[in-house]
């Protein structure tokens, strides 16, 4: 099967700052790209789709100031969530499609916000 | 915005044949059904995919019936390792899913 990659896996950031996670799709291209968090014993939560070359569509009360997606390839789409806080802690998740019915997810990014 | 719904848990031993039904009443004609396994602190792995009567993989079944209203992942003899959450997902070919709760599959010794 394709393989989504995603970068880094775990990462510590302070309150304030900004930090980007990578998904990256490794055998294939991928049309558009997926963006997920999920809380604790929660279920995903799409956060926004992404296509090659266009603006992100977000999902209704999902800050696009504060979830900046740049789908710059076809290989790469990145979430920068900018200036965090402790509430943005969460377990971000990237899947990918190639216009076929199976999606391809990425393994996660812990985001913790001291 | 979840399509689907879906016991939120169930218990087997192992050894057993478990079966997690979904209800997906309002499935368009270009929705295909797909049931994903997750595991504490990773990404959802693809199980199965189906869009009518039954496929059969190496590691688990599905069963649809001639509406499409619902939809059954059967787990042939499962261990203890295949306790995780599963999400049956409805969805063209542009995979724009919206999850559940999915159902936490408890196996017990």
């Amino acid at each position: 099967g394709a393989v989504v990659s995603q970068h880094p896996s775990r990462v510590i950031c302070k309150s304030g700052t900004s930090v980007k996670i990578e998904c990256r799709s490794l055998d294939f291209q991928a049309t558009t790209m997926f963006w997920y968090r999920q809380f604790p014993k929660k279920s995903l939560m799409l956060m926004a789709t992404s296509n090659e070359g266009s603006k992100a569509t977000y999902e209704q009360g999902v800050e696009k100031d504060k979830f900046l997606i740049n789908h710059a390839s076809l290989t790469l789409s990145t979430l920068t969530v900018t200036s965090a806080h402790p509430e943005d802690s969460s377990f971000y998740i990237c899947s990918a499609s190639r216009g076929e019915a199976e999606a391809f997810f990425g393994q996660g990014t812990r985001l913790t916000v001291v | 915005l979840a399509k689907t719904t879906q016991p939120i848990s169930m218990d087997s031993y192992e050894g057993q044949e478990v079966n997690i039904t979904c209800s997906h009443n309002n499935i368009a004609t270009n929705d295909y059904i797909t049931w994903y396994q997750q595991f504490p602190s990773q990404g959802p792995r693809f199980i199965i995919q189906g869009y009518k009567t039954k496929v059969t993989n190496e590691v688990a079944s599905l069963f649809i019936p001639a509406d499409r209203k619902s939809s059954t992942l059967s787990l042939p003899r499962v261990s203890l390792s295949d306790t995780a959450v599963y999400y049956c997902l409805v969805a063209d070919n542009f995979n724009k899913f919206y999850f559940g709760s999915g159902t936490k599959l408890n196996v017990k010794p």
